[in-house]
């Protein structure tokens, strides 16, 4: 099984500050990786897909890297709309299982 | 645009089968994996079942031996069900469309992608005694 470790579990930032999120994979395999954005409340939004393409309507703020086992997405500076709780996803082929990571909550500071 | 619009029953006592249903308003099956995602009280989201438009069915492995999904292709809407529930299944669970697929480059390398683009509104199911 595959499990996904992100990292930290909260960030405190202010408006306007960089925020970088890390997922890291038990193992590496050769699949890309998907981040989704979570509000109370709400059901999760796909905001990045293959680690690094960002979903339909997703602002350029927000940006996706990485490959093997270590994945970031990266918030240029955030927005007040920014706040939430974030997950990254991959499935792996064989047997075919899909893991979430345990989310990383970014709050306002 | 697609959505999918999910129902069920919102409160079960343990022992019982939890049975949610999820529409497919305004796109196809065909083309997809169809999952069940759920998300117990302020903790994260566990992935539970996947189906595809042909019938093909993959479960996560803690929750195999109680889960059962499947679809209606001619209403576009897909199932889950769960036996013998606990208060370990009180969660909120969602439905989403899972696109599934692999790019093939000249370097030989084939990987996989897998993403859910569109998800329900959610279901709060509770199992209390």
């Amino acid at each position: 099984e595959i499990l996904l470790t992100q990292s930290p579990a909260t960030l405190s930032l202010s408006p306007g500050e960089r925020a970088t999120l890390s997922c890291r994979a038990s193992q590496s395999v050769s699949s890309f990786l998907a981040w989704y954005q979570q509000k109370p409340g709400q059901a999760p939004r796909l905001l990045i897909y293959d680690s690094s393409n960002r979903a339909t309507g997703i602002p350029a703020r927000f940006s996706g890297s990485g490959s093997g086992t270590d994945f970031t997405l990266t918030i240029s500076s955030l927005e007040p709309e920014d706040f939430a709780v974030y997950y990254c996803q991959q499935r792996r082929n064989w047997p075919p299982v899909v893991t979430f990571g345990g989310g990383t909550k970014v709050e306002i500071k | 645009q697609v959505q999918l619009q999910q129902w069920g029953a919102g409160l079960l006592k343990p022992s019982e089968t939890l049975s949610l249903t999820c529409a497919v308003d305004g796109g196809s099956l065909r083309g997809f994996y169809w999952s069940w995602i759920r998300q117990p009280p302020g903790k994260g989201l566990e992935w539970i079942a996947e189906i595809n438009h042909g019938g093909t069915t993959n479960y996560n492995p803690s929750l195999q031996s109680r889960v059962t999904m499947s679809l209606d292709t001619s209403k576009s809407l897909f199932s889950l069900n769960l036996t013998s529930v606990t208060a370990a299944d009180t969660a909120v669970y969602y439905c989403a469309r899972g696109l599934f697929g692999r790019y093939y480059y000249d370097s030989g390398t084939t990987p996989s992608y897998y993403y859910m683009d569109v998800w329900g509104k959610g279901t709060t199911v509770t199992v209390s005694s």
